[in-house]
């Protein structure tokens, strides 16, 4: 099971937003709408921000959003902060063979 | 405080074995799937395995089929992932997760396995 494909980087200024695409393939991403996103600070466990590909777990602030269309999903970040600065990781149901894949991951900088 | 705590993470040469623990707290464990995930130094996460609530399933990554057993202990509220034939490859962060289908919602802070002669 390949990774999903994510930037390498992304950045915006304090106030700015910031998009990041996650694309797979029609037997992860495009078949299921179980997309989460993850935020994972240097040296830290990752946090789930997102999850069923726009449901935000109590705690997260709105800023965060998320969105699918067909085999790509999309995590954006609006009103950037500095403490959004960290990297961050998709992540889709598979079915039961392959189970669950991450995606790449993505360096967001506050600039 | 619902949390997961793992344990058990070593220097261990290429070939030998390790046993990981994960002890779960403020929850009732027994109706969760717990999943084990890693992430190499540097490097993006990995998913590595799953058991469902009572042990009875069990899937894992094709990368460590045949040589990882992943158990659990739920009168004990703890998870294990018994790693056998250690790879230099296998070097990571290892992290338990609670999660269906759906997400990931609580990680431990995850244990270092080193593989190395």
């Amino acid at each position: 099971q390949s990774a999903l494909t994510q930037p390498p980087s992304a950045s915006g200024s304090p106030g700015q937003s910031v998009a990041i695409s996650c694309t797979g393939t029609s037997s992860d991403v495009g078949a299921y709408n179980y997309v989460s996103w993850y935020q994972q600070h240097p040296g830290k466990a990752p946090k789930l921000i997102i999850y069923k590909v726009n449901q935000r777990p109590s705690g997260v602030p709105d800023r965060f959003s998320g969105s699918k269309s067909g085999n790509t999903a999309s995590l954006t970040v609006s009103g950037l902060q500095a403490e959004d600065e960290a990297d961050y990781y998709c992540c889709s149901y598979a079915g039961s063979a392959n189970n669950y894949v991450f995606g790449t991951g993505t360096k967001v900088t506050v600039l | 405080e619902v949390q997961l705590v793992e344990s058990g993470g070593d220097i261990v040469q290429p070939g030998g074995s390790l046993r990981l623990s994960c002890a779960a707290s403020g929850f009732t464990f027994s109706n969760y799937w717990i999943h084990w995930v890693r992430q190499a130094p540097g490097k993006g996460l990995v998913w590595v395995s799953r058991i469902d609530n009572d042990g009875s399933v069990t899937f894992y990554a094709d990368s460590v089929k045949g040589r990882f057993t992943m158990s659990r202990d739920n009168g004990k509220n703890t998870l294990y992932l018994q790693m056998n034939s250690l790879r230099v490859e296998d070097t990571a962060v290892y992290y338990c997760a609670r999660g269906d289908s759906e997400a990931y919602d609580i990680w431990g802070p995850g244990a270092m396995v080193t593989v190395s002669s």
